[in-house]
């Protein structure tokens, strides 16, 4: 089975300071992996996704992960935190197409990131 | 595009009440899904669909049914609802064919069963 884990439920950074996510992961086979930010009373918005290749993925808003197989880790990362960076942070991971069932995206509980002025 | 849209906002029911979430897309997408968000869990699959005609079961089933009779929509259904459903719900859709297609979410729909 997949999992997604989230290890701190809260990050606080000052503005202008750079910010990081973290995100390990657990699945068989090379895994999709992804992460969505969500704004209060507001649906997921997708950020960046690894598929293969380069282990440094640049995504929306000046975001970017850095993808490590030997620590089976996805970091979300951004050199200088804006105030408007303040969300609730998903990382997921999808398993390697093996089946109907292995659309399956298994999310981890989120990390909820305080940038303050 | 209207992309993932979800009716309604929010809904008050009685325990052992149903009722139907509705889900529609506009992008041709083949895959859809149903999760529920509860403070703490992160999101967690009701059940998806990869095509009309097609579901199937995710991590938390149990009181919920859907059915996928059109490419466009996937309701679920609250067979009798209860208290521990309370929860935000989202659908989400994703493009045919490839398991690295990332997914577009509804703006969900906020349940509180009394």
């Amino acid at each position: 089975a997949q999992s997604v884990a989230q290890p701190e439920d809260q990050v606080n950074v000052a503005e202008g300071n750079p910010l990081t996510v973290k995100c390990t992961y657990s699945v068989s086979g090379n895994p999709y992996l992804f992460w969505y930010v969500q704004y209060p009373n507001r649906g997921l918005q997708f950020l960046l996704k690894y598929i293969t290749g380069d282990n440094l993925v640049k995504g929306s808003y000046g975001f970017e992960a850095e993808f490590n197989k030997s620590q089976t880790s996805f970091h979300l990362k951004k050199p200088s935190a804006l105030v408007s960076d303040s969300a609730l942070y998903f990382c997921a991971v999808r398993a390697p197409y093996s089946g109907a069932g292995s659309y399956q995206l298994t999310f981890g509980k989120g990390t909820k990131l305080s940038v303050i002025p | 595009n209207a992309g993932v849209t979800q009716t309604p906002k929010f809904q008050v029911l009685k325990t052992g009440q149903s009722m139907t979430l509705q889900c529609a897309q506009d992008m041709n997408h083949e895959y859809m899904s149903w999760y529920r968000q509860d403070p703490g869990m992160g999101l967690r699959l009701i059940h998806y669909s990869v095509g009309a005609g097609i579901t199937d079961q995710g991590e938390v089933p149990n009181g919920y049914n859907v059915s996928r009779s059109t490419t466009e929509d996937f309701p679920l259904r609250l067979l009798s609802a209860a208290p521990s459903q309370t929860s935000v719900y989202f659908c989400a859709s994703s493009p045919p064919g490839l398991a690295h297609n990332e997914q577009f979410f509804g703006p969900g729909t906020r349940l509180t069963v009394l």
